[in-house]
């Protein structure tokens, strides 16, 4: 079955800590993007990369970093820099005009 | 910028017809997409229109107003399971063709 994994499912973190979440597809797009989302918010884009080896910031992009390696992979690590990272995190890859997202992970800041 | 309204929340009855509007200020529109999402999951896509008009997929329609800026998402014979929160989402060319999302809208189908 092709589509996006990510994981861990729920993380938790002390402050000061940074943590890396994993997202993997095997849709094999070009495109992957990282979105946060607050309760009751809609989503709010921190980073996207069109192509391997490149990425760009999106709008909330301070306190994160991500890397592009392979196709398949997108790992976004929150930063201690990143003052209030408790959110739902979702990642997401495309071909053309529809998005296809992951499950998610819920990071809790302890 | 981008910017989208959207209303927070919505009710609606099991079997009614519900219309979820959506305005946006952008300066490149390329498209307007809309996405369910829900409670603890991830978006799932539902529309896209580029051009004007209605698109229609089973019981879910969306319509676009490229002169107007506006644009709807019509759900009918609502379920329960239409209970979720659902999002309009521009395209812009002079963003890198990214997407940006509205607020959502809740909308809460009662028996």
């Amino acid at each position: 079955d092709g589509g996006i994994t990510q994981s861990p499912k729920y993380l938790f973190r002390k402050e000061g800590q940074n943590v890396t979440l994993s997202c993997e597809q095997n849709l094999n797009h070009d495109a992957m993007y990282w979105y946060r989302q607050d309760p009751g918010q809609g989503l709010r884009l921190i980073y996207y990369s069109q192509i391997v080896n490149d990425f760009q910031k999106g709008d909330i992009a301070e306190g994160y970093s991500v890397s592009r390696e392979k196709k398949e992979s997108f790992p976004l690590t929150v930063t201690s820099a990143q003052k209030n990272p408790t959110a739902f995190y979702l990642c997401a890859s495309s071909m053309v005009d529809t998005q296809y997202f992951g499950p998610g992970t819920r990071l809790t800041v302890l | 910028g981008q910017s989208l309204e959207q209303p927070s929340e919505v009710t609606a009855v099991e079997g009614a017809i519900v219309q979820i509007n959506c305005t946006y200020q952008t300066s490149g529109f390329y498209g307007l997409s809309w996405y369910q999402q829900h409670d603890g999951g991830a978006p799932t896509f539902l529309s896209y229109n580029g051009l004007d008009g209605l698109e229609e997929t089973g019981r879910f329609s969306s319509f676009l107003s490229r002169s107007d800026s506006y644009g709807y998402l019509l759900l009918q014979e609502l379920q329960m399971k239409d209970s979720a929160s659902y999002f309009c989402a521009v395209r812009d060319r002079n963003a890198g063709n990214m997407l940006t999302f509205g607020g959502g809208t809740r909308l809460m189908v009662k028996p």
